[in-house]
């Protein structure tokens, strides 16, 4: 499986952009990139997730590079209650790869 | 719609005693697994299945047995309980492998004294 590395922790002012980076150089042309937090003392929960191209919901964008091999998670406005663990994690779509690994993600820390 | 539910919320084991963490999907989701988190760590994966009858082991799998009889269920057991097994449990689940979103449950804290 390609493994992803992130920042261990990061900080933000409240209402500013936050860019969360997360790199993947091994990352193959089948992996979709996932991205998921977790809120103190609750499961984690989907946030986005895309191939190529970026992608915009109402909880945040993903930006992917050209290569693939790098992408950020960027939340417009962080509130409070960004504050999270966030993990980036590769999943590949070919049969036979099942497996979805989750690192250590990145602590965000918003301050008021 | 429950979405993915695990029972119980908390339990607490002596060590040797076993018992059995439910997970319960709704969803028809043919992919479900079982992470385990200890304090101030990431998810690690112990076992997995991608439908009814097939079960695999993920990172961490000692001491821990899966079996998937139905699409909606995936019951992690603990035959032997043992204080290294004290952590979060969760169970996850998804419709199509990699293109769709994993689904968590809640978690079921488990102390093994």
């Amino acid at each position: 499986d390609a493994k992803t590395t992130q920042p261990n922790s990061m900080e933000s002012n409240e209402e500013e952009p936050v860019h969360l980076p997360c790199n993947h150089s091994t990352i193959s042309g089948t992996d979709y990139i996932h991205w998921y937090r977790q809120l103190p003392s609750q499961g984690p929960e989907y946030v986005i997730h895309g191939l190529t191209s970026n992608v915009n919901n109402r909880m945040a964008s993903l930006a992917i590079a050209e290569d693939r091999k790098s992408s950020t998670l960027i939340l417009h406005r962080a509130t409070l209650r960004d504050a999270a663990v966030y993990y980036c994690i590769l999943r590949d779509v070919r049969s036979g790869t099942y497996k979805y690994i989750f690192g250590t993600g990145t602590r965000l820390k918003v301050l008021a | 719609n429950a979405g993915v539910t695990q029972t119980p919320k908390f339990q607490v084991l002596k060590t040797g005693q076993s018992m059995t963490l439910q997970c319960a999907q709704d969803m028809n989701h043919e992919y479900m697994s079982w992470y385990r988190q200890d304090p101030g760590m990431g998810l690690r994966l112990i076992h997995y299945s991608v439908g009814a009858g097939i079960t695999d082991q993920g990172e961490v799998p000692n001491g821990y047995n899966v079996s998937r009889s139905t699409t909606e269920d995936f019951p992690l057991r603990l035959l032997s309980a043992a204080p290294s097994q004290t952590s979060v449990y969760f169970c996850a689940s998804t419709l199509r492998q990699g293109r769709s979103p994993l689904h968590f449950g809640n978690g079921t804290r488990l102390t093994v004294t």
